[in-house]
C-alpha cells in the first residue's frame, strides 16, 4: 500500500539549468495532478492528466514548464532554463478517478541559485 | 486572484481549546470543499470534506460548518492537541475543472501543551 512517491526530494539547480522531477502515483490511479507550492503559500495547480492524456495545462506558468505521463503511470515535470522564481515545492497528487480524493506525495523542494 | 480566501494566517490555541479557521469563496460553481492538513516536509493530507448540500459535517474532533448563502465554510477542531499543530488549508473544486483544487493560503496552527 505505498502512497505517492516523488523524486528527488530535494534539488538544487543553478539558474539556467534544466531539471526533471518524477512522480510515481498510487498504482491504478487514473488521475494525476501537479501543484506548485511557494514558501508560506497554498499549492497552486499546474497541470492534470487522465491516464496519459494531459487534459489541463492551464496552470503551467510559462513554456519552460513541460509535463508528461507517457504510459499513464509515472509522470515527469520538466523545467527548462530554471529561474529563481521557480524555487518552490512541487507536489504531485493522484486520485482513483476524476473528482475522487487526491493523495499527495511529499513533494520535491527545488531551489534555484 | 485568490479564489479561496483563508483566515487567520496563524493561530495559537491552548491544549483542550477550540481552533477555528475560516474560508470564503466567490465562485458559486464550486461543489466540493475539502480541508487538508500538512506537516513540515510532508504533502497535504485530506482531513475532512463537505459538499454544499449539507450545512455541517463532523468526523471525530473535526467539524466543517458550511454557509452556502454567505459562501463561507469553516473548520472547527475541538479539544485541540499538540499533535494537531500543523498547517491547515481549505480548498474548493468544481466538476467542470476535472477535480482541480483551488487552495487557500493556509493557517499555521500551534497548540500549546
Amino acid at each position: 500500500g505505498a502512497g505517492v512517491s516523488q523524486s528527488p526530494r530535494y534539488k538544487v539547480a543553478k539558474r539556467g539549468q534544466d531539471v526533471a522531477l518524477r512522480c510515481d502515483p498510487i498504482s491504478g490511479h487514473v488521475s494525476l495532478f501537479w501543484y506548485q507550492q511557494a514558501l508560506g503559500q497554498g499549492p497552486e495547480f499546474l497541470t492534470y492528466f487522465q491516464n496519459e492524456a494531459q487534459l489541463d495545462k492551464s496552470g503551467l506558468p510559462s513554456d519552460r514548464f513541460f509535463a508528461e505521463r507517457p504510459e499513464g503511470s509515472v509522470s515527469t515535470l520538466k523545467i527548462q532554463r530554471t529561474q529563481q522564481e521557480d524555487s518552490a515545492v512541487y507536489l504531485c497528487a493522484s486520485s482513483l478517478d476524476q473528482g475522487d480524493e487526491q493523495f499527495f506525495g511529499p513533494g520535491t523542494r527545488l531551489t534555484v541559485l | 486572484q485568490q479564489q479561496v480566501k483563508q483566515s487567520p494566517q496563524s493561530l495559537i490555541v491552548q491544549k483542550g481549546g477550540i481552533s477555528i479557521i475560516n474560508c470564503a469563496y466567490e465562485n458559486t460553481a464550486f461543489d466540493y470543499f475539502p480541508w487538508y492538513q500538512q506537516f513540515p516536509g510532508k504533502g497535504p493530507a485530506l482531513l475532512i470534506a463537505i459538499r454544499p448540500d449539507v450545512s455541517e459535517k463532523k468526523e471525530g474532533r473535526f467539524t466543517i460548518s458550511f454557509n452556502k448563502s454567505a459562501k463561507q465554510f469553516s473548520l472547527h477542531i475541538m479539544d485541540s492537541q499538540p499533535g494537531d499543530s500543523a498547517t491547515y488549508f481549505c480548498a474548493a473544486s468544481k466538476g467542470s475543472t476535472l477535480g482541480r483544487l483551488y487552495f487557500g493560503r493556509g493557517t499555521q496552527l500551534t497548540v500549546w501543551p
